[in-house]
């Protein structure tokens, strides 16, 4: 069993609607959650870092982590066909350890 | 955030050969690493370079073949030695201000190996 879990999708949606992205993990000593957006062929971006549970709004996106089932979101609202690219959950232990545990990415369209 | 290159972008190589791929920051991080992104798979971390000291490197990934290198702040290679077909894959390097800091990536270095 992998430890991350993630839809690899693709997932297509119209343009303007409510996106749902989500991934779920198996090791409770994840404490870091974190979202990046990779457009074809290009590098990982971050998106959203958050710590342990609870929610977190930048904009359009809101990352939901909820400890208890092992499980985070990313919600996209008004989705732009921009938005349109692959999107990895990422995490990681607490301290400082450094190594990310990333799920396979969900590839996400946005059509006009 | 910084700014960070990789070079080259792409190639493509002959089995048996190696290659090395430069990751250059545009300002002095403490920490930074080189991961692999395989085909339909998902990011796997080969090692923390570390400045001045040899390279940790996860479980599956050994330094004669991921030698890395890390001379200063701002500056790391990655070698990739006597390549095969399964060696195909985009190669990524990340860089932290602190250890347990935001990961940044770089744009990868796409590698085909024939």
């Amino acid at each position: 069993q992998k430890e991350v879990e993630q839809d690899p999708g693709p997932l297509s949606v119209p343009e303007g609607a409510i996106v749902s992205l989500n991934c779920t993990y198996s090791n409770s000593a994840f404490q870091y959650f974190m979202w990046y957006r990779q457009y074809s062929r290009k590098g990982p971006e971050l998106l959203m870092y958050t710590y342990s549970s609870g929610n977190k709004e930048d904009g359009r996106f809101t990352a939901q982590v909820d400890k208890s089932s092992k499980y985070i979101s990313l919600f996209i609202r008004d989705s732009q066909p921009s938005d349109s690219a692959t999107y990895l959950c990422a995490m990681r232990y607490s301290g400082g350890y450094n190594k990310l545990i990333f799920g396979a990415g969900t590839r996400l369209a946005v059509h006009p | 955030s910084a700014v960070i290159s990789q070079k080259p972008s792409r190639d493509i190589c002959q089995r048996g050969t190696s290659l090395t791929i430069q990751c250059q920051v545009d300002s002095q991080v403490t920490m930074m690493f080189w991961y692999r992104q395989q085909p339909g798979q998902s990011l796997t971390l080969i090692a923390t370079a570390n400045q001045g000291s040899e390279a940790t490197y996860e479980s599956g990934f050994v330094i004669d073949k991921f030698p890395i290198s890390r001379p200063n702040l701002t500056f790391s290679t990655l070698t990739v030695s006597n390549m095969s077909p399964e060696d195909s894959s985009i190669y990524l390097c990340s860089v932290a201000g602190d250890p347990g800091n935001e990961q940044f990536f770089g744009p990868g270095t796409r590698l085909t190996v024939l």
